[in-house]
């Protein structure tokens, strides 16, 4: 099955700074990467996603990059703000395209935006 | 609003009480699901649902049991609980069946087994 590895765990960075979370996965079938955001006290939310068949992705402060050949993905955020504090997730799909299974998600990164 | 509910957000029980976690979204969506998310484990998938009377096992399924009689709510129920299973627990739900859509959690549901 699916492994989905996170790196770091913990991410410290000064506000107004660029973030990088780095994400690698095991299953070259896999062609579907979102990103997910959890706030304190709050469920996941979907931020930003990424298919097989594109390198790069923005929106607005965040984007997302795809290296296939190496299987890894990346999450980048530009000057970082306060309310960008919060534990991110990245996940691949188990299944190319439609199927009966979920996302395998990585272990998650606590950003830490320093004032 | 659409909206994934989920009751009690906080619950302390004591091993081998029966108890049951309620899911239910608004959206008219086909497929739900329960995940748990454990300190350095990240979130792992309990069951799925890829609509009703369909229920699928995920990554950790054990001491869980599920059901889908309606559209709107996927309770998830711990017959006997254990230890083992305190941890914050998330309902999620998704239009259709394809798993390149967004994801939409609850707020998540703490529960301590003592």
């Amino acid at each position: 099955g699916e492994n989905v590895e996170q790196h770091p765990s913990t991410l410290s960075v000064q506000e107004g700074d660029s973030a990088v979370i780095k994400c690698t996965y095991s299953d070259s079938a896999s062609n579907y990467f979102p990103w997910y955001k959890q706030e304190l006290g709050k469920g996941p939310q979907l931020i930003i996603d990424i298919r097989s068949n594109v390198g790069e992705k923005k929106d607005q402060r965040i984007a997302v990059t795809l290296n296939k050949t190496a299987k890894h993905f990346s999450l980048h955020i530009t000057e970082t703000q306060p309310e960008d504090s919060a534990v991110y997730f990245c996940a691949a799909s188990k299944h190319s395209g439609g199927g009966a299974d979920g996302l395998t998600f990585g272990k998650g990164t606590h950003l830490i935006i320093q004032p | 609003e659409a909206q994934v509910t989920q009751n009690p957000r906080y619950l302390i029980t004591v091993t081998g009480k029966k108890l049951t976690v309620t899911c239910s979204q608004n959206m008219n969506h086909e497929y739900m699901s329960w995940y748990r998310q454990d300190p350095g484990l990240g979130l792992r998938q309990i069951y799925y649902s890829m609509n009703v009377e369909v229920t699928d096992k995920g990554d950790v399924p054990e001491g869980y049991k599920v059901s889908r009689k309606e559209k709107r709510n996927f309770p998830l129920i711990l017959e006997s609980p254990s230890p083992n299973q305190t941890s914050l627990y998330f309902c999620a739900t998704r239009s259709g069946s394809r798993v390149t859509g967004e994801l939409f959690f609850g707020e998540g549901s703490r529960l301590t087994v003592l």
